[in-house]
């Protein structure tokens, strides 16, 4: 089993639309949770931070349940410019820094 | 905002050849440093952890003497990509956390290397 997963889409949607992600994950051990977003042919942004009480950027809204080993991201009122991939990515020991192989976003006017 | 900064942009060589690439943290210093690489399509994979004055940690499948890592300075890593083959050329990124910053704080991603071997 892969240490993280995501459904790697594509995900098409219109613009204004409601989209979520889940990213789950197999080490229990894992301390830190994240959202990257990547464009193409071009290295990954940190979109937010994931804290296990939820936590909220604009449109954008990410829970973790630490329970059920998942992490989720929402994107609400979808825009043109939020087309890419989107990367989970955790970290426990070592520092490391692990990622899920991503989900493609295409929004559509 | 912290920068890393990863050069060169872009590379292209003849097989064979060896391949260096710098990955450096501009205004903060950093113990430890990462090494990802991407093929088309794929999720970023790690491949080792550049640790300063220390040998790096390869991750499993990772040939440490094909890619050479240094980490002389506590804002230098290099990636040295040995004797290159057309199944090398990949996007390269390196990625640094400051010395003593939580690991809840995100990590700084360089702006990638392109490999191309022809």
């Amino acid at each position: 089993r892969k240490e993280v997963e995501q459904d790697p889409g594509p995900f098409n949607v219109p613009e204004g639309a409601t989209v979520a992600f889940n990213c789950t994950y197999s080490n229990s051990a894992s301390q830190s949770f994240f959202w990257y977003r990547q464009d193409c042919r071009k290295e990954p942004k940190l979109l937010m931070s994931v804290y296990s009480s939820g936590n909220e950027d604009g449109r954008f809204t990410a829970q973790l349940n630490r329970a059920s080993q998942y992490i989720s991201l929402l994107i609400r009122d979808s825009k043109l410019s939020d087309s890419a991939t989107y990367l989970c990515g955790l970290s426990g020991g070592y520092n490391k820094l692990i990622f899920g192989a991503g989900t493609r976003l295409a929004v559509h006017p | 905002g912290a920068v890393v900064s990863q050069h060169p942009s872009w590379v292209i060589c003849k097989s064979g050849t060896s391949v260096k690439i710098e990955c450096r943290s501009l205004d903060f210093q950093a113990t430890t440093m990462f090494w990802y690489r991407q093929f088309p399509k794929q999720s970023l994979m790690l491949m080792a952890t550049s640790n300063e004055g220390s040998k790096a940690t390869y991750e499993q499948g990772v040939e440490k003497d094909k890619f050479l890592i240094n980490h002389a300075s506590l804002t230098l890593s290099t990636l040295t990509v040995t004797s290159a083959h057309p199944e090398d050329s990949s996007f390269y990124i390196c990625s640094a956390r400051g010395t003593g910053v939580r690991l809840t704080q995100p990590q700084h991603f360089g702006d990638g290397t392109r490999l191309s071997i022809l």
